[in-house]
């Protein structure tokens, strides 16, 4: 089974703060995805990555930044962590499945902006 | 614009069956996905149209209309693991995701 381990399933930060979510696939995936969910919200797509050093912005990548320097790796990051980011953050990868890519996800990161 | 909308919650009762609806607005179409998602856990994938009529997997179906921008998830012989919520999303012409807010089913005994 394709398996998404995200590093931290909880964390606690302060304003300002400099914050690195991690996320590894292990099924050689090429797609790679940074979504946020919020309550009452679809699922927002922050950032993703069709290759290795290759990012491209979602819909909301305003506050965070992304690396890819190896296939299996997705990082997020947020440079300077504010209360607005607080919320659940999930990684996600890709594969075809019948003609549709079907999208398989981590356990989420739960961050929490004090 | 883009939306999705799909109920917020519903009950339903153990061995029932329920029907979830979404609606989507996208621009272009490429198919309709469902994922599952239960409390505190990751979303897992559990059906995918892109031609209209219904799929059958099992206890669950999926319905699609194209010329009517509508879904359904049918759930049948409902099991109290089956409470979770339940998202409907939608690829648009760029193969992105458009995602509805989910719904919530509660099953009761």
């Amino acid at each position: 089974d394709v398996k998404v381990t995200q590093s931290s399933r909880y964390l606690v930060k302060r304003t300002g703060e400099k914050v690195f979510l991690e996320c590894v696939q292990d099924m050689d995936h090429e797609n790679m995805f940074w979504y946020r969910q919020d309550p009452g919200l679809g699922l927002r797509l922050i950032y993703f990555s069709y290759d290795v050093k290759m990012k491209e912005k979602g819909d909301i990548p305003e506050g965070y930044s992304v690396s890819r320097e190896k296939k299996e790796r997705f990082s997020l990051i947020l440079e300077s962590a504010s209360t607005n980011q607080t919320s659940m953050y999930l990684c996600a990868s890709s594969m075809q499945v019948s003609g549709a890519n079907v999208l398989t996800f981590g356990a989420g990161s739960r961050l929490t902006v004090l | 614009g883009q939306n999705i909308d799909q109920p917020t919650e519903m009950t339903a009762t153990e061995g029932a069956i329920v029907q979830i609806n979404c609606t989507y607005q996208t621009s272009g179409f490429n198919g309709l996905f469902w994922y599952q998602q239960h409390a505190g856990e990751a979303p897992t994938f559990l059906s995918y149209n892109v031609l209209d009529g219904l799929e059958e997997k099992g206890r669950f179906s999926s319905f699609l209309s194209r010329s009517k921008g509508y879904s359904y998830l049918l759930l049948k012989e409902l099991q109290m693991k089956d409470s979770a919520s339940y998202l409907c999303a939608s690829m648009d012409s760029n193969y992105q995701l458009i995602w509805g807010a989910g719904t919530k089913l509660i099953i009761k005994p």
